[in-house]
């Protein structure tokens, strides 16, 4: 079965610090996707990235970054000079082919910036 | 914006009444999902339907009963509501990025079982 852990359940940070997401997973399958979705206070859920299993090339996106490690079952993501608008919780999902692209979701990490 | 509006947005009921959810989507993709949203657990899988008329549970199905038969519209009912079911109600589709998948939400729907 599939499984995905986010350890912190909240970080607090003051404005333009750097602030890394851990997110952990299991899974059976050899193919598979990792997703970091945002929700912020308004309650939609964005979706930010999708990483596939057979591509670990790490990804910078403006002041988003993403950490993908097979060997440690990880994928771990950077919001590098924090902002404010930052403020939101953050979920790292899993979906594997032979699942019908089902996703797990973990617990989700709130950020929250102080200005 | 994937075209997913789900109404009502918020519903307040009474333990033991039926309550359905409405997912409806304007771009014509076959893989849709209901999840639930709680402290704590995330979002969980409910229900998902790969086409008109089929479907198939998820990790927290006991309760809920779904229906699609139309390819824009999938339907979900609480066929006699319980309060440990008042939660907010998240419906997805999957989009196809090449060889990959995503799946993109709608607004979601708060209910409240009282």
């Amino acid at each position: 079965a599939q499984k995905v852990t986010q350890a912190q359940t909240e970080i607090s940070v003051v404005e333009k610090e750097d602030v890394t997401l851990d997110c952990v997973y299991e899974t059976r399958d050899t193919t598979y996707y990792l997703f970091w979705y945002k929700q912020p206070p308004s309650g939609e859920l964005v979706f930010l990235i999708r990483r596939n299993s057979f591509d670990e090339q790490n990804e910078i996106s403006g002041r988003y970054s993403w950490n993908f490690q097979k060997s440690t079952s990880s994928f771990n993501f950077t919001i590098t000079a924090s902002q404010v608008v930052d403020s939101a919780v953050y979920f790292c999902a899993l979906s594997e082919k032979a699942a019908g692209n089902k996703l797990t979701f973990g617990g989700g990490t709130r950020v929250l910036v102080k200005p | 914006d994937a075209g997913i509006t789900q109404s009502p947005r918020h519903k307040v009921t009474e333990t033991g009444t039926p309550v359905t959810l409405r997912c409806h989507q304007t771009e014509n993709h076959r893989y849709m999902y209901w999840y639930r949203q709680d402290p704590g657990h995330g979002l969980r899988l409910i229900h998902y339907s790969y086409g008109v008329k089929d479907t198939d549970k998820g990790e927290v199905s006991d309760g809920y009963s779904v229906s699609r038969s139309k390819t824009e519209d999938f339907l979900l009912t609480l066929e006699s509501a319980t309060s440990s079911q008042t939660s907010v109600y998240f419906c997805a589709i999957r989009a196809s990025t090449g060889s990959s998948y995503e799946q993109y939400f709608g607004p979601g729907t708060r209910l409240t079982v009282t």
